[in-house]
């Protein structure tokens, strides 16, 4: 699977809308972009994932650049809840898998989004 | 819907001790997966099981293991435990099914915390 690469950190003010970026410079046309949180002591928490196009729904939006090398995550108006870490991920399309292997998700570092009150 | 349900949220075993943790996933769903997750690895990803047989696989030893009964409950197990197998155990389900089964997000439980004395 591609490598994702996001910034450690990043604040947002309570009700503005949160802009977390993801690059995935090497991603290949078979890979969908998937997007988690994690809030502390808790499980991930599915968000939001796509492949080409841009996709709402009434957690966040996630926008693709058309060449697919990066995207964004949009939480519209953020809430101390959304105070949480999250991950960008891509997960090849089991069409193409070639099997044998793990097609775990591939969790990296994360943001950590503070929404400051 | 209930979501994915994991039990015993906490456990304490010693070393060379072997442990078992069970997850009930989201009803109608028929995957699961196994991560773990440690401060220093971050989430990595065990295996993954669909209609009682193991699908995909991680990269961890022997000593994990997994499996998936009829009703599509699943039980990992690992054997000869070490201190570094302290960890947050978590467990996702999806429909799994169908050739693009990797278009169907993965829905997480909040985890076991073993800790190895």
């Amino acid at each position: 699977d591609a490598k994702t690469t996001q910034p450690t950190s990043m604040d947002c003010a309570e009700g503005r809308a949160a802009n977390l970026p993801c690059n995935h410079s090497t991603i290949s046309g078979n890979e969908y972009v998937y997007w988690y949180r994690q809030i502390h002591s808790q499980g991930p928490q599915y968000i939001i994932h796509g492949l080409k196009n841009n996709e709402t729904n009434e957690m966040a939006s996630l926008i693709i650049t058309e060449d697919r090398k990066s995207s964004t995550l949009i939480l519209p108006h953020a809430t101390l809840r959304d105070t949480a870490v999250y991950y960008c991920i891509v997960r090849v399309s089991t069409i193409f898998f070639t099997g044998g292997g793990a097609d775990g998700l591939t969790f990296g570092k994360g943001t950590h989004l503070i929404i400051q009150p | 819907k209930a979501g994915v349900t994991q039990t015993p949220r906490y456990l304490i075993k010693t070393r060379g001790q072997q442990v078992t943790l069970s997850c009930s996933p989201i009803s109608g769903h028929r995957s699961v997966s196994w991560y773990q997750q440690t401060p220093g690895q971050g989430l990595q990803f065990l295996f993954e099981y669909f209609s009682e047989t193991q699908r995909n696989k991680g990269n961890f030893p022997g000593r994990f293991s997994g499996r998936q009964f009829s009703n599509s409950r699943s039980e990992m197990n690992v054997s000869t435990l070490e201190l570094g197998d302290s960890a947050l155990y978590l467990c996702a389900s999806s429909e799994g099914q169908g050739e693009d089964y990797s278009n169907q997000p993965q829905h997480f439980g909040d985890g076991t915390r073993l800790s190895i004395l």
